[in-house]
C-alpha cells in the first residue's frame, strides 16, 4: 500500500527565511507520481507541481523548489525568501500509475506559519 | 481557476437525515473524485468515478454512495448521515487517472451533522 509521511505538523519561520517541507513516501510500483499542493486559510486546494518516479531533475520555479531523491523516497519542498502569503497548509500527493490506482494518497499536511 | 463548482458550501443538518453533495465541472475531464479532510488525517478519498455510471470506492467509502448520470456533474449522498461524517468535503477533477494528469479540487462543503 501506498504511504505518505509528513513528519512536520507545524513550521514556524521569520519572513525571508527558507523553509523547507519534508515529504518520504512509500510505493511498491517503479512508476508513480508526486505531487505538492498548497492550501491557504481561505480553504482551497492549490497544486503546485507534478513529478514522475522517472525524472529525479529537481526544479525550481521562482521562490519554489523541489527535491526529489528516489533513494530516499523523499520529495522535499524549499521556499526560498518566505513571505507572509506563503503560510498555508501544504500537502505532499502520491499516486500510482498501475490501472486500478486512481487514487492519491495525501499526507496529513504541513501548516506553514510565516512571522512578518 | 478549474472550472468545479461544489454545492453547497456550507451545511447544518440532523444525524440520521440524508444529504446530497454535487459537484458540478465545465471541463469536460473524464475522472471526477470525492474526498473528506479531517485534521489529522490530510485528504482521504471516499468515491471516484471514470466516467458517466461508471464509480468505485476509495479508503473511506462506508456510509456514502455516488452517482454519476452525466459527465459534468457527481453526486455524494450520505443516506443517514452521522455525526462522524463532519468534514470538509472535496470535489476533484482530472484528465485522466493513475497520476498522469493532476488533480484540480472545488473550493469544498463544510458539513456539520448535529
Amino acid at each position: 500500500a501506498q504511504k505518505v509521511t509528513q513528519a512536520q505538523t507545524e513550521i514556524s519561520v521569520v519572513e525571508k527565511e527558507d523553509v523547507t517541507l519534508d515529504c518520504v513516501y512509500e510505493t511498491r510500483d517503479t512508476t508513480y507520481y508526486l505531487f505538492w499542493y498548497k492550501q491557504p486559510p481561505s480553504g482551497e486546494l492549490v497544486f503546485l507541481i507534478r513529478r514522475n518516479s522517472f525524472d529525479e531533475q529537481n526544479e525550481i520555479s521562482g521562490r519554489y523548489s523541489w527535491n526529489f531523491q528516489k533513494s530516499t523516497s523523499s520529495f522535499n519542498f524549499t521556499i526560498t525568501a518566505s513571505q507572509v502569503v506563503d503560510s498555508a497548509v501544504y500537502f505532499c500527493a502520491l499516486s500510482e500509475a498501475a490501472f486500478g490506482n486512481e487514487k492519491l494518497t495525501f499526507g496529513t499536511g504541513t501548516r506553514l506559519t510565516i512571522i512578518p | 481557476d478549474a472550472g468545479i463548482t461544489q454545492s453547497p458550501r456550507h451545511k447544518v443538518t440532523e444525524t440520521g437525515t440524508p444529504v446530497t453533495l454535487r459537484c458540478h465541472q465545465t471541463e469536460n475531464h473524464r475522472y471526477m473524485y470525492w474526498y473528506r479532510q479531517d485534521p489529522g488525517h490530510g485528504l482521504r478519498l471516499i468515491h471516484y468515478s471514470y466516467g458517466v455510471k461508471d464509480t468505485d470506492k476509495g479508503e473511506v467509502s462506508d456510509g456514502y454512495s455516488v452517482s454519476r448520470s452525466k459527465t459534468e456533474d457527481f453526486l455524494l449522498t450520505l443516506e443517514s448521515a452521522t455525526s462522524s461524517q463532519t468534514s470538509v468535503y472535496f470535489c476533484a477533477i482530472s484528465e485522466s487517472g493513475s497520476g498522469n494528469q493532476p488533480q484540480h479540487f472545488g473550493d469544498g462543503t463544510r458539513l456539520s451533522i448535529l
